[in-house]
């Protein structure tokens, strides 16, 4: 079965840096979206992707946050700035056209900033 | 904006059957989604309805909806120790591809 990828599983950074998650998502999706999880807290939206341009976004995904697809098979979420308060599971998720079925979620990056 | 409530835990013994429960704010949700989270892993679709349907059924797994009351129900028949994990119940609203999540229940399974 197809997946989403995600890489690395664990990432902690120095609050300050600037750090990427990255994603492989599934080949003929065409949607890519963001989502992050703050240790006992809901699960985030944060953003979503379509036709190389940003379709749609949270109040959380402020001038800090940027998403890429560089080369038409990764999707990136870049943290500018990193702060103690981004330490969270991020998950990346893909999905075609068709809404009905849901997302493919990948497994998520734990980032910790210190 | 949006909310989605869960209770945070569920206790059951193997054999029973689990009840999970969610309401949600959002009058203009058009579909609504269970999902599961096992230890170290992603959020995996376990099934979804669409808003005017009041119940699906696949295999082990009755949603039931009570679109009045924005209430969602997810049954799990003869739950087994392998289906503990978090659930989430999550709505997407009309004109939107993002979800809205709830915090997630956490089903026990008893031997």
């Amino acid at each position: 079965e197809p997946e989403v990828t995600q890489t690395p599983s664990h990432q902690v950074t120095q609050m300050g840096q600037e750090v990427i998650l990255r994603c492989v998502p599934i080949s003929n999706h065409l949607y890519f979206y963001w989502y992050r999880q703050i240790l006992g807290q809901k699960v985030e939206f944060l953003v979503s992707f379509y036709n190389n341009e940003i379709s749609e976004k949270s109040e959380i995904f402020d001038d800090q946050f940027s998403v890429e697809r560089p080369d038409g098979s990764n999707f990136t979420l870049k943290i500018r700035s990193t702060k103690l308060e981004d330490s969270a599971m991020y998950f990346c998720a893909s999905s075609d056209e068709g809404i009905s079925y849901g997302y493919t979620f990948g497994s998520g990056t734990r980032l910790t900033v210190v | 904006g949006e909310d989605v409530e869960q209770s945070l835990f569920l206790s059951v013994r193997e054999g029973d059957s689990s009840v999970i429960n969610c309401t949600y704010t959002d009058s203009s949700s058009t579909y609504l989604y269970w999902y599961k989270q096992e230890p170290g892993a992603g959020l995996q679709l376990l099934t979804y309805i669409f808003s005017n349907m009041d119940m699906k059924q696949d295999q082990r797994l009755t949603v039931l909806l009570n679109k009045k009351d924005k209430h969602l129900s997810l049954r799990i028949a003869d739950t087994q120790t392998g289906d503990s994990a978090i659930y989430f119940c999550a709505e997407m609203g009309t004109g939107r591809r993002a979800l809205t999540f709830g915090s997630g229940t956490r089903l026990q399974v008893q031997p």
